[in-house]
């Protein structure tokens, strides 16, 4: 069973730049969450995606963006970078347990680091 | 607004004893909670998770209770191990919000030999 993976593992850009980050949900999963963790916090929710649909954003502004790919695969896009978008960001998956009225145990990606100067 | 709160930033346990990690959460709507561990450069890792109809599980030396009227969540990691030693957050499943999880600030645990 291959877990989540993400790419790239790291990556420097400046501001007003804009970022593509991509994630593999694990196989058998539908539905893939992005995270942003800043230095010192724990991960905070930007969107959730299942089945090529956003289900549930955040309290992040429009210039983050996302997509599904029939893969279920994922990508987070962040446009107009500025200082403190700098984080780690956090792909998770899950089977989408809570659209069928159940618990959803989300699996994370181990994460892209994002530097933004 | 912090509706998952982890108030102990670090724990220092010998090895073989009891580690407790505590955390308190403010919404009645939270239905489904989930704790995670975390090494340095890796993602979270899923540990253990209760159901909101529970108030305990278990699993092999993680135990997860949960008081509802309290509204407080604890790991308690018996005996505890050196290789234990990370971040360790709890997250919470808000009922019928699209499994958005909300977490903690996370409580770094060290386990002494």
């Amino acid at each position: 069973e291959t877990g989540v993976t993400q790419s790239p593992t790291h990556l420097i850009k400046t501001r007003g730049q804009q970022v593509t980050l991509r994630c593999s949900s694990q196989s058998g999963h539908n539905t893939v969450s992005w995270y942003q963790q800043a230095l010192g916090q724990g991960p905070q929710f930007i969107f959730q995606y299942y089945r090529e649909e956003e289900n549930g954003r955040g309290n992040f502004p429009p210039r983050f963006s996302g997509l599904q790919f029939p893969n279920y695969s994922s990508e987070l896009n962040v446009n107009a970078l500025e200082l403190d978008d700098s984080a780690l960001y956090l792909c998770a998956s899950s089977s989408g347990g809570t659209l069928r009225g159940g618990p959803d145990t989300q699996y994370f990606g181990p994460g892209t680091r994002l530097t933004v100067l | 607004d912090q509706q998952v709160k982890q108030n102990s930033p670090s724990l220092s346990v010998q090895e073989g004893r009891i580690s407790i990690l505590n955390c308190d959460y403010t919404n009645s709507m939270f239905d489904y909670f989930l704790w995670y561990k975390k090494y340095p450069a890796e993602g979270p890792t899923f540990l253990i998770s209760i159901s909101s109809i529970k108030d305990k599980n278990e699993d092999g030396r993680f135990t997860v209770f949960l008081n509802k009227s309290a509204k407080h969540l604890s790991l308690h990691i018996v005996p505890s191990q050196p290789g234990d030693s990370a971040v360790y957050f709890c997250a919470a499943s808000p009922y019928n919000q699209g499994g958005k999880l909300i977490f903690g600030q996370g409580t770094e645990l060290s386990v002494k030999p």
